[in-house]
């Protein structure tokens, strides 16, 4: 059971801009703990796409895009293109949890 | 280029003890940057973090897990192993081995991962 929780799928139409949510509290997201977000591409390891709430690793396309607000992050996807259908998860550390990583419930995006 | 590359059985019986190597190719596994984790994902379902584990031994379990979970390292090899006991069907995942950093704006992000290994729990 997740402490962070994502939207179970979101879709678009190429072109079109799709936000994914995640939602934790004051132990992990609205502490001073960075987000991080990773895309799953079907049968692969994740890969990671943001990191420290709004930061993208070399390689990363800037249509991605991460921001932190609270006990909330988001990622938002501009210019959706097919090859963006994937699982999308977020990750934080929880400090009630003893050191625990923990990964969101991972999000479908669906390009239409 | 780092790589990290999972391996162990693929099938694990019921009571019995699943047990898996990361070898760290490209790099080395002492490094004080970062630490070295074991997540897993069962079919269909989501990622969960097992454990990680520094270069000097030092290790943090996720604590749902905690009570059968051993995380070590071997220096010498460029390894680090997991030991997960008592298993049930509900271990059968397929189990990443991953790098995260230890400090700064990357701090628990894990940013180089192995392809994974599928494990099934079935007698």
């Amino acid at each position: 059971q997740s402490v962070l929780t994502q939207p179970p799928s979101v879709s678009g139409a190429p072109g079109q801009r799709v936000t994914i949510s995640c939602t934790g509290s004051s132990s992990n997201i609205g502490a001073v703990y960075d987000v991080h977000w990773y895309q799953q591409l079907p049968g692969t390891a994740p890969k990671l796409l943001i990191y420290g709430n709004s930061n993208r690793p070399s390689g990363v396309p800037d249509r991605f895009s991460g921001s932190k607000s609270g006990t909330s992050a988001s990622l938002a996807i501009t210019g959706l293109q097919a090859e963006d259908e994937a699982d999308y998860y977020c990750q934080s550390y929880d400090s009630s949890l003893s050191g625990s990583r923990v990964f969101g419930t991972g999000t479908k995006v669906t390009v239409l | 280029q780092l790589q990290l590359q999972e391996s162990g059985p693929g099938l694990v019986k019921p009571s019995e003890t699943l047990s898996l190597t990361c070898t760290v190719s490209g790099g080395s596994i002492s490094s004080s940057s970062y630490y070295w984790g074991w997540i897993r994902q069962p079919p269909g379902k989501g990622l969960e973090w097992i454990g990680s584990i520094y270069y000097s031994g030092s290790t943090y379990y996720n604590p749902s897990l905690k009570s059968r979970v051993t995380i070590s390292v071997d220096t010498s090899k460029n390894q680090f192993s997991l030991k997960l006991t008592s298993v049930t069907a509900a271990d059968t995942a397929v189990y990443y081995c991953a790098r995260h950093a230890h400090s700064g704006l990357a701090a628990n992000a894990f940013d180089i991962w192995g392809q994974g290994t599928m494990v099934t729990v079935s007698s």
